[in-house]
């Protein structure tokens, strides 16, 4: 059935480590997105892509890359450089209307 | 700058009455409007949305109002039930830039037997 896959649901990473977060979508979307979660706080976008080999950053994108070859994946790298990453991350894709979520990762940097 | 806000970080709510979370924003370019809600560990889930043009649209027991002059929008959830405990985040977009939602903080609901 259609969804978003994000792997794994929980990821720990030492500090100076770079980690890369899955997105897989068998919706056939164009648009997807990698949002942040903290507490307390809204999600925040940290970058986006509307067609493959495209993708533009959002409003948190320092310390973290995105790639987009296929229309069905989206991967995000948290860098060594995130000064803060232990947060939880939101993979989403856009239909014609609502925009749709995987299940998340929590990333902690230990 | 938060463009989106929810000013309420909890609700609590009696089970059978009428849950109502608000949420205000500042950008005048916004013209669509999503609510979505969130259990803990799990991405959120669209509820319902609202287009500019529109003051008001329910769906089952969710309602949500659009007051534009006011740049205000509320949910309200009737009757509340258990299973409606959950955090809500109000979500907008300018439908040129359809997908780069911005979202509120969120709101968490707690319905009490």
């Amino acid at each position: 059935d259609g969804g978003i896959t994000q792997s794994p649901k929980y990821l720990f990473r030492k500090e100076g480590q770079n980690v890369t977060l899955s997105c897989e979508q068998n919706l056939n979307h164009d648009a997807m997105y990698w949002y942040r979660q903290d507490p307390g706080q809204g999600l925040r976008l940290i970058y986006y892509s509307q067609i493959v080999n495209d993708f533009q950053k959002g409003d948190i994108a320092e310390g973290y890359s995105v790639s987009r070859e296929k229309k069905e994946s989206f991967p995000l790298t948290v860098t060594s450089a995130q000064k803060n990453p232990t947060a939880f991350y939101l993979c989403a894709t856009r239909g014609n209307t609502e925009a749709f979520f995987g299940q998340g990762t929590r990333l902690t940097v230990v | 700058d938060q463009q989106v806000k929810q000013n309420s970080p909890s609700l609590s709510v009696q089970e059978g009455r009428i849950s109502i979370l608000n949420c205000d924003y500042t950008n005048s370019m916004f013209d669509y409007f999503l609510w979505y809600k969130k259990y803990p560990a799990e991405g959120p889930t669209f509820l319902i949305s609202i287009s500019s043009i529109k003051d008001k649209n329910e769906d089952g027991r969710f309602t949500v109002f659009l007051n534009k002059s006011a740049k205000h929008l509320s949910l309200h959830i009737v009757p509340s039930q258990p299973g409606d405990s959950a955090v809500y985040f109000c979500a907008a977009s300018a439908l040129d830039s359809w997908g780069k939602l911005q979202f509120g903080a969120g709101t968490q609901v707690v319905v009490t037997p």
